[in-house]
C-alpha cells in the first residue's frame, strides 16, 4: 500500500513563527501536492511539485512556500504564520500513469493563534 | 463562480435507500472526474473515477458523466450508516495529466437507521 505521511498531525503556532510541514511518500511518485482545505472552500491547491527541485504554484500560493530537495519529501513552509492560514493541510501524491490515482496524507491541523 | 459546484448538504438518507449526489464543473477542457470520500477528520479516500460519459458502476456506487451538460453524479445504493461521511466532486483542470484536481466543497450524506 502507498503510504503518505505527515509527520504533524496538530500543531498551534504562534501568529509571526515559521512553519515547517512535512510529508513523506514511499512509493517513488514523481507528483506531490499540498492542498489546504477549509469548510465551504474544498480543497484548494497550493503548490505542486513534479520532480526534485521543482515546483509551481498552485490556486493560493501566497504566504506558503515549499521544498523538495528529495522525490520522497515534500515540505510546506509558512515563512510568518498568520490566522488566517489556521486550516487543515493535505499533502498528496501521483504517480504519472497510475490511473489517475491520487494518494493522501492524514493531513495537518494547524491553528496559528 | 466555483469551478467544481456540489450542494452542501446536509443530505439525509434512510438506510437502505439510494444517495443521489450531483456535481457541476465550469472548465470545458476537464478531462477526468473523482469521487472521494471524506470521514470527519480524515482525509479523503479516492471511490471511483470517470472520463467517458455515461454510467460506471463499482459495487454499490455508480458514477455518471454528461460533459454535455458539465454534470457529473454519484449513485449510492443501499445506503449504509457507514456511508455517512461528506462525498467530494474533483475535476481535472482542463487537460492536465499531472494530477492536479480542483475540488468542490463537498455533499454531506447523513444514512438513518
Amino acid at each position: 500500500d502507498v503510504k503518505v505521511t505527515q509527520s504533524s498531525r496538530y500543531l498551534v503556532k504562534r501568529t509571526g513563527e515559521k512553519v515547517f510541514l512535512e510529508c513523506v511518500q514511499d512509493m517513488d511518485h514523481e507528483n506531490m501536492f499540498w492542498y489546504r482545505q477549509d469548510p465551504g472552500l474544498g480543497l484548494r491547491l497550493i503548490y505542486f511539485s513534479y520532480d526534485v527541485k521543482m515546483k509551481e504554484k498552485g490556486d493560493i500560493p501566497e504566504g506558503y512556500s515549499v521544498s523538495r530537495e528529495k522525490k520522497e519529501r515534500f515540505s510546506l513552509i509558512l515563512e510568518s504564520a498568520s490566522t488566517n492560514q489556521t486550516s487543515m493541510y493535505l499533502c498528496a501524491s501521483y504517480r504519472l500513469g497510475s490511473g489517475n490515482t491520487i494518494y493522501f496524507g492524514e493531513g495537518s491541523w494547524l491553528t496559528v493563534v | 463562480q466555483k469551478e467544481v459546484e456540489q450542494n452542501s448538504g446536509p443530505l439525509s438518507v434512510p438506510e437502505g435507500a439510494i444517495a443521489s449526489l450531483n456535481c457541476t464543473y465550469s472548465d470545458r477542457g476537464s478531462q477526468s472526474f473523482f469521487w472521494y470520500r471524506q470521514y470527519s477528520g480524515k482525509s479523503p479516500e479516492l471511490i471511483m473515477f470517470i472520463y467517458s460519459n455515461g454510467d460506471k458502476e463499482d459495487g454499490r456506487f455508480t458514477a455518471q458523466l454528461n460533459k454535455a451538460s458539465q454534470y457529473v453524479s454519484l449513485l449510492i445504493r443501499d445506503s449504509q450508516p457507514s456511508d455517512s461521511a461528506t462525498y467530494l466532486c474533483a475535476a481535472t483542470k482542463g487537460t492536465d495529466s499531472w494530477g492536479k484536481l480542483q475540488f468542490g466543497a463537498g455533499t454531506q450524506v447523513v444514512v438513518t437507521p
